[in-house]
């Protein structure tokens, strides 16, 4: 089977840096995709690792290694409107068919 | 672009009553839906993949008498959860994807309350 583990919380203050780590147990997958979600709302999607290395996306970036099953969401320059839960997830059935998600960090920005 | 609707955003309803929710990708064709559960506090877990014009994939553990689901066309998945009961009572998200190497687009999710 398949399996993500990430911090279930985070807290920082607006300005500063975060990094949410995601390490997982698979036996084969395509890419590490990242989403954001607020309380009550939908994912949107952040970020997308189909290889090894940083992907950059403004004040996110998002890292893989496969060899040592381990990604991280680096986020940047942080904003109180990045208070949400994060969530790893492995993709299947292509780049991004199906998802196995994580259990979520909870990222916390103070003023 | 990319607007997938869900609908209906909300739903109380009492135990033993069948509940439909629509899911529309607005300006795109999905060849591909994928339904979704969160518990409060908890992850997203994947139900079953829809593929237009063919039955439903479900997931281990995922009744497919209890959680109907029809893809009817390229733009509309549905989601019927027959007689319901409290333990159903969850939020339940929809996602169609674009193409085949492009992000899943979520829709904003149905509340599902059963009394």
């Amino acid at each position: 089977g398949q399996s993500l583990e990430q911090p279930s919380e985070v807290t920082a203050v607006e300005g500063a840096i975060v990094q949410i780590n995601c390490t997982y147990q698979t036996s084969g997958f395509y890419g590490l995709s990242w989403y954001q979600q607020h309380d009550g709302g939908a994912p949107t999607f952040l970020s997308y690792n189909g290889l090894d290395g940083l992907e950059e996306t403004g004040r996110f970036s998002s890292f893989l290694s496969r060899s040592d099953s381990y990604g991280y969401l680096l986020l940047q320059e942080l904003q109180m409107k990045d208070s949400a839960s994060y969530f790893c997830a492995l993709a299947y059935g292509g780049s991004q068919g199906n998802l196995i998600f994580g259990k979520g960090t909870k990222l916390s920005v103070k003023p | 672009g990319a607007v997938v609707s869900q609908h209906p955003s909300w739903v109380i309803c009492k135990s033993g009553t069948s509940v439909k929710i629509e899911c529309r990708s607005l300006d795109f064709q999905a060849t591909t839906m994928f339904w979704y559960r969160q518990f409060p506090k908890q992850s997203l877990m994947l139900m079953a993949t829809s593929n237009e014009g063919s039955k439903a994939t479900y997931e281990q553990g995922v009744e497919k008498d209890k959680f109907l689901i029809n893809h009817a066309s390229l733009t509309l998945s549905t989601l019927t959860v027959t007689s319901a009961h409290p333990e159903d009572s969850s939020f339940y998200i929809c996602s169609a994807l674009y193409r085949r190497n492009q992000p899943q687009h979520f829709g904003d999710g149905t509340r599902l309350s059963i009394l």
